[in-house]
């Protein structure tokens, strides 16, 4: 079975650009959530989309944004990016929504702004 | 709001050495409560659990205990060994069922 799939894997980007993260959770996964990791911050929640619907936001502006689509895959975008918006972006899946302890995490996106 | 914190790393242990790894809580009742582990240019990988006081959670040779009375979910191990070399994060399951993570704590364990 397959686990969750990040792309890409590395991104190099200037400040002012945007930038877009795919992710594709374990078959029958519908609940994605993704995290933003920096060495400064620590592990911190972006949002969490079930059904297409996003039911969960992190204290994030709105500068960070994502879609689910109908097969479950899930795409995070960031608009007008910041040297601080550099990090190591995880994306988990699981089976329904109030499964947190069976998330799967994928390897993640490493972003750097330049 | 809830929050987790770790004791900072890193630590750096010999092998077959004991470990503990502090972590403390602050939440409305009782939240479940993590430990995650990532290996180097990996994701997170759920290690133990503990979803009630006084339960231990226990994988690989690691332990944790909830404590209520001092907020505590300290991880151990009795013997490390090199393969244990990681990133070991904190977390516990906030009311709006999202995880909330401590900063992490590298672990680097020699020959």
């Amino acid at each position: 079975k397959a686990g969750v799939t990040q792309t890409p894997r590395y991104l190099i980007k200037t400040r002012g650009q945007q930038v877009t993260l795919s992710c594709s959770p374990i078959s029958g996964h519908r609940s994605v959530s993704w995290y933003q990791q920096t060495p400064g911050q620590g592990l911190q929640f972006l949002f969490e989309y079930f059904s297409e619907t996003q039911r969960n936001k992190g204290n994030f502006p709105g500068r960070f944004s994502g879609r689910q689509f109908s097969n479950s895959r899930s795409e995070m975008n960031v608009s007008t990016l910041e040297l601080g918006d550099s990090a190591l972006y995880l994306c988990a899946s699981s089976r329904d929504r109030d499964r947190v302890e069976k998330l799967f995490f994928g390897s993640g996106t490493q972003l750097s702004v330049l | 709001g809830d929050s987790v914190t770790q004791m900072e790393g890193p630590v750096t242990l010999s092998e077959e050495a004991f470990l503990t790894i502090n972590c403390t809580y602050t939440a409305t009742g009782y939240p479940s409560l993590f430990w995650y582990v990532q290996y180097p240019g990996e994701g997170l990988q759920l290690l133990l659990k503990a979803t009630k006081a006084d339960d231990k959670g226990s994988n690989k040779g690691f332990e944790a205990t909830y404590r209520k009375e001092t907020t505590s979910f300290h991880l151990e191990k009795g013997s490390v060994q090199v393969s244990d070399s990681a990133v070991y994060f904190c977390a516990l399951r906030d009311g709006y069922n999202k995880l909330i993570f401590g900063a992490g704590t590298r672990l680097a364990v020699h020959p």
